[in-house]
């Protein structure tokens, strides 16, 4: 089973400012079959990267994944006041079981 | 639009099983796999298991092996997801989730059904 491992767990920062969120996987990711999801409370995730890089339907370009192999990261160019939740990693590649990382916050400084 | 509708809340005794409902609407039932995922209050996200709707191979995470029971009905377009012998340890809420190719993710996910085990 690959473990996936977020950092940091809580990032503070300001409307405006960029965000990076990293996602270590303890093996190579298969066909880079990463996503990204973003939930605010009481709330469904919502799928924002799939396939480490590629944006989801409707998805505003302030949002952009990176990464291959064992490390991934999502970025936000400059944040949003909507922007503010709990992001979430998820591996799909391979055989299943098809992990999440225990999840980063992204709260207002 | 594409439209994943779960079953409502439920409340469980230890012991007892669950099943769960995912309806799906505004696409075709036979072309996208569905996912289970859930989350216990306050913590992250936990990919359960997941069924081909054309044909219904599944595959299950090793922890709900044979616990779980995840189905799919075409003529109403809906999977179930059943997990039985509940603990208190199984609160949480359930989402299913549609995944339309090898290489996305879970792209429309359902409202979440609220499951609470308690004696």
């Amino acid at each position: 089973e690959i473990v996936l491992t977020q950092s940091p767990g809580t990032l503070s920062l300001s409307p405006g400012e960029r965000a990076t969120l990293s996602c270590r996987a303890s093996q190579s990711v298969s066909n880079h079959y990463l996503a990204w999801y973003q939930q605010k409370p009481g709330q469904a995730p919502r799928l924002l990267i799939y396939h480490a890089s590629s944006r989801a339907t409707g998805i505003p370009d302030r949002f952009s994944g990176s990464g291959s192999g064992t490390d991934f990261t999502l970025t936000i160019s400059r944040l949003e006041p909507e922007d503010f939740a709990v992001f979430y990693c998820q591996q799909y590649g391979g055989s299943p079981p098809w992990t999440f990382g225990q999840g980063t916050k992204v709260e207002i400084k | 639009q594409v439209q994943l509708v779960q079953s409502g809340a439920e409340v469980k005794k230890p012991g007892a099983s669950l099943k769960v409902s995912c309806k799906a609407s505004g696409y075709t039932f036979t072309s996208y796999g569905i996912n289970w995922v859930r989350q216990a209050p306050g913590q992250g996200l936990e990919w359960m298991g997941w069924i081909t709707a054309y044909n219904g191979n599944t595959d299950y995470a090793q922890k709900f092996q044979g616990r779980v029971t995840m189905t799919t009905d075409t003529s109403t377009s809906t999977t179930y997801m059943e997990l039985r012998s509940l603990r208190s340890d199984d609160t949480a809420v359930y989402y299913c989730a549609n995944r339309p190719s090898a290489s996305y993710g879970l792209e429309v996910w359902g409202q979440g059904t609220t499951v609470t085990v308690s004696s």
